[in-house]
């Protein structure tokens, strides 16, 4: 079986701060997701990949910029890191509609 | 109006009660997954189940395409089944990937 990693699990950053999300796959899927999950409600798209260097925008897309530079990886920035940015960002993999999910990375912004 | 409507949004049970969770749909369907998490846990994949019905232990998951509706029975539930379980669609239409609701809560008190 494959495996997504998220780095880091944890990130405390800066009001103002530029900061960057990482996520790998193993599966070699070709779509891949990154939401947020706030508490109490539920999971938001910020940006998907259908292939390398493919970036389509979610709902929640403004305040962040993604990379799909390789099939296996992409990534997340924060562009300018606000209180209201504390939330856990989920990477996952789907191949055929069956999602797979990494852990997650916690971001506080101080 | 919201694509994916999940019923209840809490539940309380005693352990050993059975429970259904609804989840219905007003979209298309290109296949939908059951996801249970645990506080401050990661997802977990239940069932990907696009039609019809699978079991997983005291899981069992149904999908009616042509009701738009699927659900997920909890047979004679363990404490260890708190959490939250969410269900998601795939949909290629409009470019959205993969719609989720918004989740029940369910809490089992031995």
């Amino acid at each position: 079986g494959g495996i997504i990693t998220q780095t880091p699990k944890f990130l405390i950053g800066q009001e103002g701060q530029k900061l960057t999300l990482k996520c790998q796959q193993n599966f070699n899927h070709d779509t891949m997701y990154w939401y947020r999950q706030d508490s109490g409600k539920g999971l938001r798209l910020i940006y998907y990949s259908i292939t390398e260097n493919d970036l389509q925008k979610g709902d929640l897309s403004e305040g962040y910029d993604a990379s799909r530079e390789k099939k296996s990886s992409f990534s997340l920035t924060v562009t300018s890191a606000q209180k209201n940015e504390m939330a856990v960002f989920l990477c996952a993999s789907s191949i055929e509609g069956q999602v797979f999910f990494g852990k997650g990375t916690r971001l506080t912004v101080v | 109006g919201q694509q994916v409507q999940q019923s209840p949004a809490s539940l309380v049970l005693q352990e050993g009660e059975n429970a259904e969770l609804q989840c219905n749909f007003s979209t298309s369907l290109n296949s939908m997954q059951w996801f249970y998490q645990r506080p401050g846990g990661s997802l977990v994949s239940l069932f990907y189940n696009p039609s019809g019905t699978k079991h997983s232990g005291r899981l069992t998951s149904t999908t009616v395409i042509k009701e738009r509706r699927s659900s997920l029975h909890i047979s004679s539930s363990q404490t260890t089944d708190s959490g939250t379980y969410l269900c998601a669609l795939a949909t290629y239409q409009g470019g959205r990937a993969l719609i989720f609701g918004t989740g029940t809560t369910v809490s089992v008190s031995p």
